[in-house]
Order: C-alpha cells, then sequence, then structure tokens
C-alpha cells in the first residue's frame, strides 16, 4: 500500500497568514493526489485534485503543488471559515489511502 | 442537486453484522463507482473498497475476507456489509461518489460527493 505521511500534525495561524501544509507518498503517486477539507461532525470535502486542479466552487486562495511523492497545499490568506482538518489522499493504486490529517485552528 | 443518503444499525456486539445502505439522489448510478471509508480516531480515514452499477468491486485487501458490497440499480443504492466485527471495527462509515475528471493529459480520480455519515459503535 502507498504510505501518505502529513506534516505538521496540527497548526495553528493568524487571519491572513499563508498556511502550507505537506504531503509525501511512500512510492511517486504520479500528480494522483487530492485534498480535502472536514470539519467536526462533517464528511470531507474535495478542495484540489490531480495535485493542482482546483475543484468548480472552491475559493481561489487554495492551491496545490507538487509532484513525484511531494505535495503541498496552500492557503494563500487565511479565512476564518478555513479551521478544519485537511487531508490528502492518493488514487493512483488502490487500496486509496489517505494522509493521518492536518489540523488547523484559528488564532 | 447530487445527494447521498446513508442509514444503517449504529450500535453492534462483537462478531455482529455491519449493515449500511445508500441512496443516490440527484445523479446516475451507472456512470461511476460508489466508495465507502471509514474514519476512526486510531486508523484515520480508510477507503473500504468500492462498486459500480454492474456489481464490479474493489474491495480493500486489508478488509476482503469480512466484507461484501452490493448494488440495487433499480433503487439507486448501494450496500455494505462487514461482517465478524470488533471494536476496531467502531467509527464513522461514510459513502461517497468517485468521479473521474480530465486535468492536463491524464484521468485523475477523487470522492466529490460524500454522505453524511453513519456512527457505528461495537460493544458488548
Amino acid at each position: 500500500d502507498f504510505q501518505m505521511t502529513q506534516s505538521p500534525p496540527s497548526l495553528s495561524a493568524s487571519v491572513g497568514d499563508i498556511v502550507t501544509i505537506t504531503c509525501r507518498a511512500s512510492q511517486s503517486i504520479n500528480g494522483h493526489l487530492n485534498w480535502y477539507q472536514q470539519k467536526p461532525g462533517k464528511a470531507p470535502e474535495v478542495l484540489i485534485y490531480a495535485a493542482s486542479a482546483l475543484r468548480g466552487g472552491v475559493p481561489s486562495r487554495f492551491s496545490g503543488s507538487g509532484s513525484g511523492t511531494d505535495f503541498t497545499l496552500t492557503i494563500s490568506s487565511l479565512q476564518p471559515e478555513d479551521f478544519g482538518t485537511y487531508y490528502c489522499q492518493q488514487t493512483y493504486s488502490t487500496p486509496w489511502t489517505f494522509g493521518q490529517g492536518t489540523k488547523v485552528d484559528i488564532k | 442537486q447530487v445527494h447521498l443518503q446513508q442509514w444503517g444499525a449504529g450500535l453492534l456486539k462483537p462478531s455482529e453484522t455491519l449493515s449500511l445502505t445508500c441512496a443516490v439522489y440527484g445523479a446516475s448510478f451507472s456512470d461511476y463507482y460508489w466508495s465507502w471509508i471509514r474514519q476512526s480516531p486510531g486508523k484515520g480515514l480508510e477507503w473500504i473498497g468500492e462498486v459500480n452499477h454492474s456489481g464490479s468491486t474493489k474491495p480493500n485487501e486489508s478488509l476482503k475476507s469480512r466484507i461484501s458490497m452490493s448494488v440495487d440499480t433499480s433503487k439507486k443504492e448501494f450496500s455494505l456489509r462487514l461482517n465478524s466485527v470488533t471494536a476496531a471495527d467502531t467509527g464513522v462509515y461514510f459513502c461517497a461518489r468517485g468521479q473521474s475528471s480530465i486535468w492536463g493529459s491524464g484521468h485523475y480520480y477523487y470522492m466529490d460527493v460524500w454522505g453524511e455519515g453513519t456512527s457505528v459503535t461495537v460493544s458488548s
């Protein structure tokens, strides 16, 4: 199975800050990397697929980059509604696997 | 508006069988794979497997011996059964739609619509 490792496990940032979350795959996943946001008590929602494709309706402050094994989710200007936990997921090879999540708090 | 509504028993005893169903509203049933994903404090998000409209399944090998997935195309529903549950199967279970999109020169896959989740507790 492809192991996905996220860092940091949690972070606290102020409104307007740039936030960066990283995800590393145990093997190359050829760009088949998705990012989800999950609010407490809710299901995850996809933000980005194919490492850098912004899903329709997702604010442009979210962006993704990376290739091979190393990927990054960036929030260019953190907003109050961006609190929650962010997960990466690889869909290069089954079983699809997720990172352990990064919890984002607003200071 | 695509919507997934899921239901099933929330409290089970060890060795019993977990049974969940997810109904699809507002979307074609035959154009997608339909996934089950669970979330527990200990293991985070774990993909259980997926099924398409013809009943073709892709199970997670780690659970393959205990799971079965099926569909009822007339009702646009898909179901999960997980037998011989233990406390380790406690968690929130989600159904989700698998979406394939073209980006650049490739096809990419992600879960774009999710059910609200069903909390399952296994306890004697």
